[in-house]
């Protein structure tokens, strides 16, 4: 089973502060996809990278993949509070169709 | 577009009754939908693939006489809590994937908080 790492695991700070969070793999994974859910909610796909060194942005967020695949990490320029939620990386995990989960880095963003 | 719904959202029972989710693709065909169990302030954890048409492959330590899964149409798979106990109490959440996705990329239903009394 390959593994995700995610950290922080934990995250607070202040409306309009900058942050990252990092996922992290001693595996190669064929893509990564990032989602976030809010409490009392199922997750919501934000991204998917495929491509080695690949940044893709959404609106305040910029995802990046590693160069050699195994890790990513998510940029968010002045968060907000709508910014608040636990954020998963994910990816395939070797069976089928399946996917395996980081642990998740749960930010909180106060007003 | 990718909207997957369950129902129900909430559901208390009591200890040794059964409990039947719901998860539905609104929008698009699911060959495959995944259940996943969450505990507070953890990750997901996957209990099963359902295969439209075919038996579900349940994970290594997930009871699949305890935990039903049906998968009748390309829209609609059902988790039964057979027997359910308050250590059943969770998050239940499913997932969908529209026909073959080259990267695995799952579409989230709202989830089904359970609590057994």
């Amino acid at each position: 089973t390959q593994l995700l790492e995610q950290s922080p695991q934990f995250l607070s700070i202040q409306e309009g502060e900058n942050l990252t969070v990092y996922c992290n793999s001693s595996s190669v994974f064929s893509s990564l996809q990032w989602y976030r859910q809010e409490p009392g909610e199922g997750p919501v796909l934000l991204v998917t990278v495929v491509t080695g060194g690949e940044v893709k942005k959404l609106k305040r967020l910029t995802f990046q993949f590693g160069d050699a695949r195994k890790d990513s990490s998510l940029h968010i320029t002045a968060a907000q509070p709508g910014d608040t939620g636990l954020y998963l990386c994910a990816g395939p995990s070797g069976g089928y169709q399946k996917v395996t989960f980081g642990i998740g880095t749960k930010l909180q963003v106060i007003p | 577009g990718a909207v997957v719904s369950q129902h129900p959202s909430r559901v208390i029972c009591k200890s040794g009754t059964s409990v039947k989710i719901e998860c539905r693709s609104l929008d698009f065909q699911a060959t495959t939908m995944f259940w996943y169990r969450q505990f507070p302030k953890q990750s997901l954890m996957l209990m099963a693939t359902s295969n439209e048409g075919s038996k579900a492959t349940y994970e290594q330590g997930v009871e699949k006489d305890k935990f039903l899964i049906n998968h009748a149409s390309l829209t609609l798979s059902t988790l039964t809590v057979t027997s359910a106990h308050p250590e059943d109490s969770s998050f239940y959440i499913c997932s969908a994937q529209p026909g073959q996705r080259s990267y695995n990329e799952q579409f989230f239903g709202p989830g089904t908080r359970l609590t057994v009394l």
